[in-house]
């Protein structure tokens, strides 16, 4: 099973910060990469896709990079809306699993 | 729109049943592989099952397998998950999820509103 570390577990901004999350996969994923925002009691929200591709409304301050083991999601100038879980997801091989998530906080 | 009305879920003992549903619709249900994923509380998200587009691939986490069946319904537009040997680990709140894609890789990219599943004695 490929395991995903997210670091740190909590990053604490101000509103109009920067944030860069970490997510390592333990073995190559290619770009096979997904990146979650979870917001309290709602659904999680694709964010990124294939590492880098921003999914359907997800705004430009959001960036996803990275390929292998490494990848990162960066957050620039951080909004209100943006403090929340996010959660990285491989979808290279069997089982699909997540990452531990890290929480923005303010 | 596309929209992933759950049902189902709720209380049941260990060792008992449950059957989640959801019901599909703004998009051609047929044509996209659908999975599980579950959140037991204030925890993290782990996918639980996936099944493909005509129903007759199926994957499952190793903590489900032999215990839970994911099916489907294409005239219905409906995913279910069967739940079955319930332990209290499977606690949780269970998502449907779409595909974001027809095909391969498979990304997330609607999903449900939750069910709650708690399983106690």
């Amino acid at each position: 099973e490929i395991v995903l570390t997210q670091s740190p577990a909590t990053l604490s901004v101000s509103p109009g910060e920067g944030a860069t999350l970490s997510c390592r996969a333990s073995q190559n994923i290619r770009t096979t990469l997904a990146w979650f925002q979870q917001k309290p009691g709602q659904a999680p929200r694709l964010l990124i896709y294939d590492s880098s591709t921003r999914a359907a409304g997800t705004p430009a301050r959001f960036r996803g990079s990275g390929s292998g083991t490494e990848f990162t999601l960066s957050i620039s100038s951080l909004q209100s809306e943006d403090f929340a879980v996010y959660y990285c997801q491989q979808v290279s091989e069997w089982p699909l699993t997540f990452g531990g998530g890290t929480k923005v906080e303010i | 729109e596309v929209q992933l009305l759950q049902s189902g879920g709720g209380s049941a003992q260990p060792g008992g049943s449950l059957r989640l549903s959801c019901a599909a619709s703004g998009f051609v249900f047929r044509r996209y592989v659908m999975s599980w994923v579950r959140q037991a509380p204030g925890k993290g998200l782990e996918w639980v099952s996936l099944v493909g587009d005509d129903g007759g691939f199926t994957r499952y986490a190793d903590s489900v397998r032999g215990r839970f069946i994911i099916s489907r319904d294409n005239s219905r537009n409906t995913l279910y998950l069967h739940m079955s040997g319930l332990r209290a680990e499977d606690t949780a709140v269970y998502y449907c999820t779409k595909d974001l894609r027809g095909s391969p890789p498979h990304y997330f990219d609607s999903w449900g509103h939750g069910s709650l599943v708690t399983v106690s004695s």
